[in-house]
């Protein structure tokens, strides 16, 4: 199927741990996203990558860091994680060409106790 | 900066029409999108405006005005599948960026 893909569904781990968290999409878009909403349901842009390169970089911690091996990959480390961080993560991918819609992973529940 | 407002809950009844606002003031613009979530799920995209107009969808349909800031999501023959969050999402002049408003829940009782 086509279709933005993450991994881990859940994760539920441990603060001061390290986790990481993959996003693949094969739509053949250029560009992807990662995006944290919180318990309030408020969704807010973290990073962009577009074929690789970072370009945009919100207000972010940095114990959060994206890397993205190739168009098709981005993913998202977080370092000593705090409670702070317990958010569902959306990893996201849109086209260069027409409307420029983006489409969503279906998230990666993070739990940190 | 982005600054996107839309009512917080909205109900309406099976079968009815039902209008979702949205104002914006941004500093650049690019488009404007509207998707549906459903509890647990992902954001899934429903339109998107660029021009002034009505633009139509089937049973949805989503109007802009830039010189007002504002957008609208029009929801026709309501069903309870329509139960969801509706997140207005303004697109800023780089083109990557989108900016999302803080989501409309909507109910749709029988």
């Amino acid at each position: 199927d086509t279709a933005v893909s993450q991994t881990p569904k859940y994760l539920v781990t441990q603060m001061g741990n390290d986790k990481s968290i993959k996003c693949e999409q094969n739509l053949g878009h250029d560009t992807m996203y990662w995006y944290k909403q919180d318990s309030k349901k408020f969704l807010k842009i973290m990073f962009s990558y577009n074929n690789k390169e970072l370009i945009i970089n919100e207000t972010v911690p940095n114990r959060f860091s994206p890397k993205s091996p190739d168009k098709a990959h981005l993913n998202l480390h977080i370092n000593s994680l705090e409670l702070g961080d317990s958010a569902v993560y959306f990893c996201a991918s849109r086209s260069g060409i027409a409307v420029g819609a983006q489409y969503f992973g279906p998230g990666t529940r993070l739990l940190v106790l | 900066g982005q600054n996107i407002d839309q009512p917080t809950e909205m109900t309406a009844t099976e079968g009815a029409i039902v209008q979702i606002n949205c104002t914006y003031q941004t500093s650049g613009f690019n488009g404007l999108f509207w998707y549906q979530q459903h509890a647990g799920e992902a954001p899934t995209f429903l339109s998107y405006n660029v021009l002034d107009g009505l633009e139509e969808k089937g049973r949805f349909s989503s109007f802009l005005s830039r010189s007002k800031g504002y957008s609208y999501l029009l929801l026709k023959e309501l069903q309870m599948k329509d139960s969801a969050s509706y997140l207005c999402a303004v697109r800023d002049r780089s083109g990557y960026a989108l900016n999302f408003g803080k989501g409309t829940s909507l109910l749709v009782t029988p």
